[in-house]
């Protein structure tokens, strides 16, 4: 299975929240699970990233915890600011061959109000 | 630096007709990903190229598509008898190598009417 599953499609939160996205998967295969932010007309960015050998991860405002026995990782956006506003991509990646391509969710629309 | 570049930026076409889509990526990059993301949705695979060889096209949705990356740089989707299913923006994304971090280009929207 490459599916990644990713929750809630949409979000909004106050300037100042916590911004919580979840992503679960399948493949036990996968090595290495990246968050993307991208912005209306332009492509992913990566913002963080992750391997299965540590369940946390922290960047600034930005924290990916991992749960490798449930096979969920989730992103977690403190301080959350209007230009923080974005549709974020959980991605899961393995080798495959030569090719290390990226399943991506579907996506999560964020929102930060003023 | 220059980041990945890909024109043109909008390509709108008839049903049937053929398209190109081309892509620059980051110089000194060995590896290139074209993935395609439809409306609402996460980017979805399609070729990936390690030099001048399309070493997994795995994700390519049937024979209509085709890419070349002839001298291990510059890229080109090929896209054949365009369906108004192939509406979509297409991604291209280039790395160092493929262990490392896929720097993505801003994308080329293909409408097809």
């Amino acid at each position: 299975q490459q599916q990644v599953k990713q929750s809630p499609q949409s979000l909004i939160v106050q300037k100042g929240g916590i911004s919580i996205i979840n992503c679960a998967y399948e493949n036990t295969a996968f090595d290495y699970f990246p968050w993307y932010q991208q912005f209306p007309g332009k492509g992913p960015a990566l913002l963080i990233a992750i391997r299965p050998d540590v369940s946390e991860k922290k960047e600034g405002r930005f924290t990916i915890s991992f749960n490798k026995s449930a096979k969920q990782f989730s992103l977690h956006i403190m301080d959350s600011q209007p230009g923080d506003s974005a549709t974020y991509f959980c991605a899961a990646s393995m080798q495959s061959g030569s090719a290390r391509q990226l399943t991506f969710g579907s996506g999560t629309q964020l929102t930060v109000l003023p | 630096g220059a980041g990945v570049s890909q024109t043109p930026s909008n390509k709108v076409t008839e049903k049937g007709k053929y398209v190109e889509l081309r892509c620059d990526p980051i110089s000194g990059h060995t590896a290139l990903y074209w993935y395609r993301q439809s409306l609402g949705q996460g980017p979805e695979f399609l070729i990936y190229f390690q030099g001048t060889g399309a070493a997994d096209d795995s994700g390519l949705p049937n024979d209509r598509f085709f890419a070349v990356r002839p001298e291990g740089s510059v890229s080109t989707l090929k896209i054949q008898r365009t369906e108004r299913g192939d509406s979509a923006v297409y991604l291209c994304a280039s790395s160092l190598d493929r262990a490392n971090e896929q720097f993505f280009g801003p994308g080329t929207r293909l409408t097809v009417l």
